[in-house]
């Protein structure tokens, strides 16, 4: 079973350059979520979606941006990277209403 | 403001010995509550949730919590701790929008044999 798989796990970006962070689940869930990691601040919720086609902002949404295009999908994108966004990325994924999240083993970004 | 509060930011506890890791939150409406924990490089795992009812919760692992609905609090432990219980431990709330959570700082556990 593979769950939430996350693509790439490590990745070095300059600033200013733009790339795309996968996440995929099996499990067919109806919500995923991006997070993202830093020391000292626990995990901080960047966007999230409800099903397929549908987005929303969290706590830390500026400089990213997400589509869920396919339910099982769901793409955060950084369009100009800045060194603020190095981070851990997590992806999580749930049915509604039930609160257990299944997380991803997250991708690691170094920003330049 | 909805938060939670883990306020140590590392917990050490010798291997046998019982450990407590605290979590305490500021929300409104009634939470639900979970533990995750986090090994090296790997995503979070849950661990455990309350719901409603007892208020003593038993999870994966040994671990326990015990909600106070009166501290707002959330704490969790284990009766006798292991050198493979150390990890990143996470206290989280989700509102009943269910739609998202809100994470504490978390706490780092070591274990020493």
């Amino acid at each position: 079973n593979a769950g939430v798989t996350q693509t790439p796990k490590f990745r070095v970006l300059k600033t200013g350059q733009s790339m795309t962070l996968l996440c995929a689940q099996d499990m067919n869930h109806e919500y995923m979520y991006w997070y993202r990691q830093d020391p000292g601040m626990g995990l901080r919720l960047i966007h999230y979606s409800v099903g397929e086609g549908t987005t929303a902002k969290g706590e830390v949404p500026d400089g990213y941006n997400v589509s869920r295009l396919k339910k099982q999908n769901f793409l955060l994108g950084l369009e100009s990277a800045a060194p603020s966004q190095t981070s851990v990325y997590f992806c999580a994924s749930s049915f509604p209403g039930t609160g257990g999240y299944t997380f991803g083993s997250g991708t690691r970004l170094t920003v330049v | 403001a909805q938060s939670v509060a883990q306020p140590e930011d590392q917990v050490n506890v010798a291997e046998g010995n019982p450990l407590t890791v605290k979590c305490t939150y500021s929300v409104s409406g009634n939470p639900y509550l979970f533990w995750y924990v986090q090994y090296p490089n790997r995503g979070l795992q849950f661990l455990l949730k309350y719901i409603t009812g007892d208020n003593l919760v038993k999870g994966s692992y040994g671990f326990e919590a015990e909600f106070n609905k009166s501290q707002t609090s959330f704490h969790l432990k284990k009766p006798s701790a292991l050198v493979s219980d150390s990890a990143l431990y996470f206290c989280a709330v989700l509102l009943n929008n269910f739609n998202k959570f809100y994470f504490g700082s978390g706490t780092k556990l070591n274990v020493k044999p």
